[in-house]
């Protein structure tokens, strides 16, 4: 069983367009994040959610909405893409109180064209 | 404002030696430091953990050392392999607020 998956794993999309990455757990962690790794590979977080109350939220722009119908899910959207917006995105979950380590999906490789 | 760096954007090595890489932070009082491996295409693995009252610490080849005084990291692969080949990261956590150095590319050579 996958433990973080992310979906879908490559998205094409046009400028303007407005598309949702998907994002789930099923290690029962209360925390999630969303990170923007750029094509100089550097992994900055966009934001952190516990229990699905926002905690970080990075100076991102506001076209960017992550919603976390549960602790389980933490989905990323995006309106309005533009041809900056192309990276890879990675969904990341990790217990709250247990200081252990991140578990990372696979990444979604977002163009915009 | 708050930096994570990590001194070498790449290292090569002679398998067999180890490889040293370190991670310097500043402006930061993180509870815990972690590192990670990512190899092209994949997310990120977990590979150490070290808390900020630990002053070292080992699995297998691997070996973490943190000093809270330096505000430095470094972390040792011993008998390199070239599987060993990867960029590995380190990341400063404090309460649910984790993040990266940039990342070091190590590649070993037979």
């Amino acid at each position: 069983d996958t433990a973080v998956s992310q979906t879908p794993k490559y998205l094409v999309t046009q400028m303007g367009n407005d598309k949702s990455i998907k994002c789930e757990q099923n290690l029962g962690h209360d925390t999630m994040y969303w990170y923007k790794q750029d094509s100089k590979k550097f992994l900055k977080i966009m934001f952190s959610y516990n229990n699905k109350e926002l905690i970080i939220n990075e100076t991102v722009p506001n076209r960017f909405s992550p919603k976390s119908p549960d602790k389980a899910h933490l989905n990323l959207h995006i309106n309005s893409l533009e041809l900056g917006d192309s990276a890879v995105y990675f969904c990341a979950s990790s217990p709250r109180d247990t200081r252990t380590e991140a578990f990372f999906g696979q990444g979604t490789r977002l163009t915009v064209v | 404002s708050q930096k994570i760096e990590q001194n070498s954007e790449a290292l090569n090595i002679q398998e067999g030696k180890t490889a040293t890489l370190t991670c310097n932070y500043t402006n930061y009082s993180p509870a815990y430091l972690q590192w990670y491996r990512q190899d092209p295409g994949r997310g990120p693995v977990f590979l150490l953990l070290i808390r900020e009252n630990e002053k070292e610490k080992r699995k297998e080849r691997l070996k973490v050392t943190f000093d809270t005084t330096l505000k430095q990291s470094l972390f040792h692969i011993t008998a390199s392999q070239p599987a060993d080949s990867a960029t590995y990261l380190c990341a400063l956590d404090a309460d649910n607020d984790m993040r990266f150095g940039a990342g070091t590319r190590l590649t070993v050579k037979p």
